[in-house]
């Protein structure tokens, strides 16, 4: 089936520190990529969609110059944390669109994300 | 806006038996795909089943079942034969025609020795 990297799967830091977190699509080519932000014991929260070669489309409410997105190519977009502080600390999962409508989404499994 | 309700958030069951999660959304589009994720404690995202909304037959994989009723709007979720490796977080999704998922609240399922 289809698989999708993300990397790093834990990352503690420093607050003030900028963080990258890279989502990979390994035997597909996916135009567009999604983020997601999940707090425990909660469902997953659409940060934004990311689409290759274009500027992302951020959700209401989600600061675009906190979090960045590059979607370079049609198997990797990358979401940087910029300037993180405690308040960023979360899981955030990616997931990539296969464009098959009976399985839009592969999810990867997800980056834990702590700042000191 | 479209809108995905899941009103139960834990739920428990003994081991082997049956037990339905519920899930309602709420949506102007006529054809559009639905979806039961499961999320165990590792925290990666598993599909469990779907369902294509313009097909009245509801889907099956093994122990898992859908009961779909589209003019109501609700797409609960049957395990059967509970195991405890069911034990999870599930998410009912809607994917919309924008390409984006749509999930509910979710539902913290408690399988019991």
């Amino acid at each position: 089936g289809a698989v999708v990297s993300q990397h790093p799967s834990w990352v503690i830091c420093k607050s003030g520190t900028s963080v990258k977190i890279e989502c990979r699509s390994l035997d597909f080519q996916a135009t567009t990529m999604f983020w997601y932000r999940q707090f425990p014991k909660q469902s997953l929260m659409l940060m934004a969609t990311s689409n290759e070669g274009s500027k992302a489309t951020y959700e209401q409410g989600v600061e675009k110059d906190k979090f960045l997105i590059n979607h370079a190519s049609l198997t990797l977009s990358t979401l940087t944390v910029t300037s993180a502080h405690p308040e960023d600390s979360s899981f955030y999962i990616c997931s990539a669109d296969r464009g098959s409508a009976n399985q839009p989404q592969h999810f990867g499994d997800g980056t834990r994300l702590s700042i000191l | 806006a479209q809108t995905v309700t899941q009103s139960q958030p834990e739920m428990s069951v003994q081991e082997a038996e049956t037990v339905t999660l519920s899930c309602t959304y709420d949506t102007s589009e006529s054809n559009y795909y639905l979806f039961w994720y499961k999320q165990p404690p590792s925290r990666q995202m598993i599909l469990v089943i779907r369902q294509e909304a313009y097909k009245q037959q509801n889907a099956t994989e093994n122990r898992f079942s859908v009961n779909f009723q589209k003019a109501a709007k609700s797409f609960s979720l049957k395990i059967s034969d509970s195991q405890l490796g069911d034990t999870a977080m599930y998410f009912c999704a809607f994917h919309n025609q924008g390409g984006k998922l749509i999930f509910g609240q979710g539902t913290e399922l408690s399988v019991k020795p």
